[in-house]
């Protein structure tokens, strides 16, 4: 069964570095979608690609975060510099992309601490 | 804010069946039903949905009240495996909005 993979599973960088997570969706899967998982909380949308274009970043903090899909397959988030409060789960999950509220399919997470 | 009213924990007893309520008594007539889990550590994991009718899989069965206000997540015979946070979520139907969850069930599943 495909799966979406992300790497790396675990990371621990100091405050102020810059960091990067990547994400490969489901093969045939037009629609990416980066989520932040606080411990104890839900998992929260901070960037929604279609293709390449990015849909809704809404909630994404631009002054240090930065998505890219360029090609339109995987994708790579950035944090540069790194908070305390960045560390959390961050989660890729991917669909169709039919426009049909397609199922969404979660990769097992990258687990940052900002140390 | 999310559009469901889960309790926050329940228990099972291992081979038990599994009943997780959800109330979604503002769901418009084109939001579908959504559950999904996420056991400790690991992404959220799909599990079913519907929009009307009751729906089977191989992993849980979806009952909707005829007023589509609620619904029940049956596992029918639960594991130890199971025991997971189980998010029940309302999607519109011609989008493809990113998901709001919600708190959320904690389950335990007894030995």
């Amino acid at each position: 069964e495909a799966e979406v993979a992300q790497s790396p599973r675990y990371k621990i960088t100091e405050k102020s570095q810059a960091v990067a997570f990547w994400c490969d969706p489901i093969s045939g899967h037009a629609t990416l979608y980066w989520y932040r998982q606080i411990l104890g909380q839900g998992p929260e949308l901070l960037v929604q690609f279609q293709d390449e274009s990015v849909v809704d970043d809404s909630q994404l903090p631009k002054d240090r975060f930065s998505a890219e899909r360029l090609k339109g397959v995987d994708s790579t988030l950035k944090i540069q510099p790194a908070e305390l409060g960045d560390s959390a789960m961050y989660l890729c999950a991917s669909s169709l992309g039919t426009g049909r509220a397609d199922t969404q399919y979660f990769g097992p997470g990258t687990r940052l601490t900002v140390l | 804010d999310a559009k469901t009213t889960q309790p926050p924990s329940m228990d099972c007893a291992e081979g038990r069946a599994a009943n997780l309520p959800c109330n979604h008594s503002t769901i418009s007539g084109n939001e579908y039903v959504y559950w999904y889990r996420q056991i400790h550590s690991q992404g959220p994991q799909y599990i079913i949905h519907g929009l009307k009718n009751n729906e089977t899989n191989e992993m849980a069965s979806l009952i909707i009240t005829e007023d589509r206000k609620s619904s029940t997540l049956i596992l029918p015979h639960a594991t130890l495996r199971d025991t997971a946070v189980y998010y029940c979520i309302v999607r519109v139907a011609n989008r493809d909005d990113k998901i709001i969850f919600g708190k959320g069930t904690r389950l335990h599943i007894l030995p």
